[in-house]
């Protein structure tokens, strides 16, 4: 199993509509979570990070946490076609000083 | 990110050369990192770095050195390069100046390295 586990997608939604992005990690005692958007050819960009469960908004983008399921999510409501990217989950784990681990992230296309 | 360079942009070598990848930071950030991006692999952390001198290993640290001589340098090197270092590499930085953190990291524009 890996630690951190998202779908590879490709994920497409019309223009407008909610985009859910689905992570998954597998170390419950992981505390921090964090949302990164990668466009091709371009390094990660921090979009969002969580910490406690429950739902973090920023503008169109929506974190949702749940330890308990050990899940974390990310919403992009009004999608744009200039959300289509590549969106990262990274988490971190007990006692990893510092450290992130990355899943293999979710591309998300957006249709106008 | 403007406070983060790495250099060079692009590179291609042969096996068996060492290479060596620069980033540069002026955010006087204490933790830098460095990555490997591969297609189906995500970002696998090589090398971390906590301070001047003060270097860790990552999950994929074989055939990789690091050194840190300054806050604001971060090397990495390929001792001989092999064509399964082919990859896209990041580096990273992360705060940490005494105020809470949630070790959010923040990356440089990525070294692109062909090894034939």
């Amino acid at each position: 199993q890996k630690e951190v586990e998202q779908n590879s997608g490709p994920l497409s939604v019309p223009e407008g509509a909610i985009a859910s992005l689905n992570c998954t990690y597998s170390d419950r005692g992981s505390q921090s979570f964090f949302w990164y958007r990668q466009y091709s050819g371009k390094s990660p960009e921090l979009i969002m990070f969580i910490y406690s469960n429950g739902d973090k908004e920023d503008g169109r983008f929506t974190a949702q946490l749940n330890k308990a399921s050990q899940y974390v999510s990310l919403l992009i409501r009004d999608s744009q076609p200039s959300d289509s990217a590549t969106y990262l989950c990274a988490v971190k784990r007990t006692g990893s000083a510092r450290q992130l681990t990355f899943g293999s992230g979710t591309q998300l296309t957006v249709l106008p | 990110d403007a406070g983060i360079t790495q250099s060079p942009r692009h590179k291609v070598t042969e096996t068996g050369t060492p290479v060596t990848l620069r980033c540069h930071q002026t955010e006087n950030h204490r933790y830098m990192y460095w990555y490997r991006q591969d297609p189906g692999h995500g970002l696998r952390l090589i090398h971390y770095s906590y301070g001047v001198k003060d270097t860790d290993k990552g999950e994929v640290s074989d055939g990789y050195s690091v050194s840190r001589s300054k806050t604001e340098d971060f090397l990495l090197t390929l001792e001989s390069a092999t064509s399964s270092q082919t990859s896209v590499y990041f580096c990273a930085i992360s705060e940490n100046s005494g105020r809470r953190s949630y070790n959010e990291q923040f990356f440089g524009p990525g070294t692109r390295l062909t090894v034939l």
